[in-house]
């Protein structure tokens, strides 16, 4: 079956400091991969994606690498900001029609000046 | 700006007193979804529409239901609600089902059950 699984968090950080949050997945297929972000008291917003091995995807300073050798979505951000806190979800589109999403738990960042 | 949206932002209902929950979209996507998050949890899709075909989670429970009366607009129904329904509901919306489907998500309604 298809799932994500997650770092576990919460994470706390230091301004400017390097983010890595761990994302792994098993599918069956050649499933798209997605990092959306929530904000407090908000819905999810998509953050990045990529669509076939090797992809990178980038938007707002955050990186992620479609490795399909080790089957990982891991985020990362050279410098993270307050705003940056939030909890950000790793996720998988099997590509099949109805375009299910399989999320994982979400990881927790705070940011701390 | 095109978007996702969802009235109430804030609900509470009683045990047992049924509820409805309200999304729209501008973005004339084919595709609505609803999605149940509990707390430190991730979203579980509860069903979607593709355009009126009515396509529901295997493991969602028949105390939800859904209505897609037009294009825009998909209600969530909660006939009974519990204590464990408490929760926020996400309203999500996609152009088409194929590959490459990016989502996009209202703010939500958390549901408080007294």
């Amino acid at each position: 079956g298809n799932s994500v699984t997650q770092m576990e968090g919460p994470v706390t950080l230091s301004e400017e400091a390097f983010l890595t949050i761990n994302c792994t997945y098993t599918a069956t297929g050649y499933p798209s991969l997605f990092w959306y972000v929530q904000y407090p008291g908000e819905g999810l917003q998509l953050l990045l994606k990529a669509t076939k091995a090797d992809d990178k995807g980038s938007n707002k300073g955050f990186e992620a690498t479609y490795r399909k050798e080790t089957t990982s979505f891991h985020l990362e951000k050279g410098s993270v900001q307050v705003s940056d806190s939030a909890v950000y979800f790793c996720a998988l589109n099997e590509n099949l029609p109805g375009n299910q999403f399989y999320f994982g738990t979400g990881t927790s960042l705070t940011v701390i000046p | 700006d095109a978007m996702v949206i969802q009235n109430p932002r804030y609900q509470v209902t009683q045990f047992g007193k049924p509820v409805t929950l309200s999304c729209s979209q501008t973005l004339n996507h084919n595709v609505m979804y609803w999605y149940q998050q509990k707390s430190s949890q991730a979203p579980k899709l509860l069903f979607h529409y593709y355009d009126k075909d009515f396509n529901n989670e295997a493991d969602t429970p028949d105390n939800f239901q859904s209505r897609r009366p037009n294009t825009s607009f998909c209600f969530l129904d909660i006939r009974s609600p519990g204590l464990g329904d408490a929760a926020m509901y996400l309203c999500a919306t996609s152009r088409d089902r194929g590959p490459l489907g990016e989502q996009y998500f209202g703010p939500g309604t958390r549901l408080t059950v007294t």
